[in-house]
């Protein structure tokens, strides 16, 4: 059974960083892309990152370019987010979600996401 | 960027009525349709792939249908279960982009 963990999320003040990290299980990890989805209070859905199986092709919005830095551990199943400069726009439950194949963008399986909130 | 506006923001409906939920691109993004259903407090759950295609355990009773521009999701006869809010994803171009939602609620 596919199995994504996320973690690292909590109040940061603005300006600040965090690092989140979302645990896979249940599949082969090194051979699917993944990708970063985020939702505001109340909002709807927000693409944010994708990264290919190798690592090498990561892809962003233009609200977090510059900013944000998706990375993934294959060796330890483990997908990463790290978030600098953080703004209060960027409040928002991030989930972590599985490619249904390599370049298919299609999201197959969550996690159940982890809250960010970025206030003084 | 490709912008995907859905309608209507909210559909009142009751449970055995058939519920049809609209979603339309600004540019062509021919079959590149994705449809996802999110429940109050859960992640989003895959319902739909490249416009009419259900993913794995999606009951029948979920149906998309489109191309290009134009792109709707049917359900056939409402469950208490498919009340929920719905959304639409185009996976055509970069930025991936999602519509705004549609909140199917109970009359």
């Amino acid at each position: 059974e596919v199995h994504l963990l996320e973690s690292g999320g909590g109040l940061v003040q603005p300006g600040g960083s965090l690092r989140l990290s979302c645990e896979a299980s249940g599949f082969t990890f090194r051979k699917y892309p993944m990708t970063w989805v985020r939702q505001a209070p109340g909002k709807g859905l927000e693409w944010v990152s994708s990264i290919d199986t190798s690592g090498l092709e990561r892809y962003y919005a233009d609200s977090v370019k510059g900013r944000f830095t998706v990375s993934r551990d294959n060796s330890k199943n483990t997908l990463h987010l790290q978030m600098n400069s953080l703004r209060a726009e960027d409040t928002a439950v991030y989930y972590c979600a599985k490619y249904s194949g390599s370049g298919t963008r299609v999201f197959d399986f969550w996690g159940q996401g982890t809250l960010v909130t970025v206030s003084s | 960027e490709i912008v995907l506006t859905q309608s209507p923001a909210t559909l009142s409906l009751s449970p055995g009525d058939r519920a049809t939920l609209s979603c339309r691109a600004s540019q062509s993004i021919s079959s590149s349709l994705v449809w996802y259903q999110q429940k109050p407090g859960q992640a989003p759950r895959l319902l739909i792939y490249d416009a009419s295609n259900r993913a794995t355990g999606i009951p029948a009773r979920f149906s998309g249908s489109g191309s290009g521009t134009d792109f709707t999701l049917t359900i056939s006869s409402l469950e208490p279960e498919d009340f929920a809010v719905y959304y639409c994803q185009q996976r055509s171009n970069w930025p991936i982009t999602f519509g705004q939602g549609t909140r199917l609620e109970i009359k």
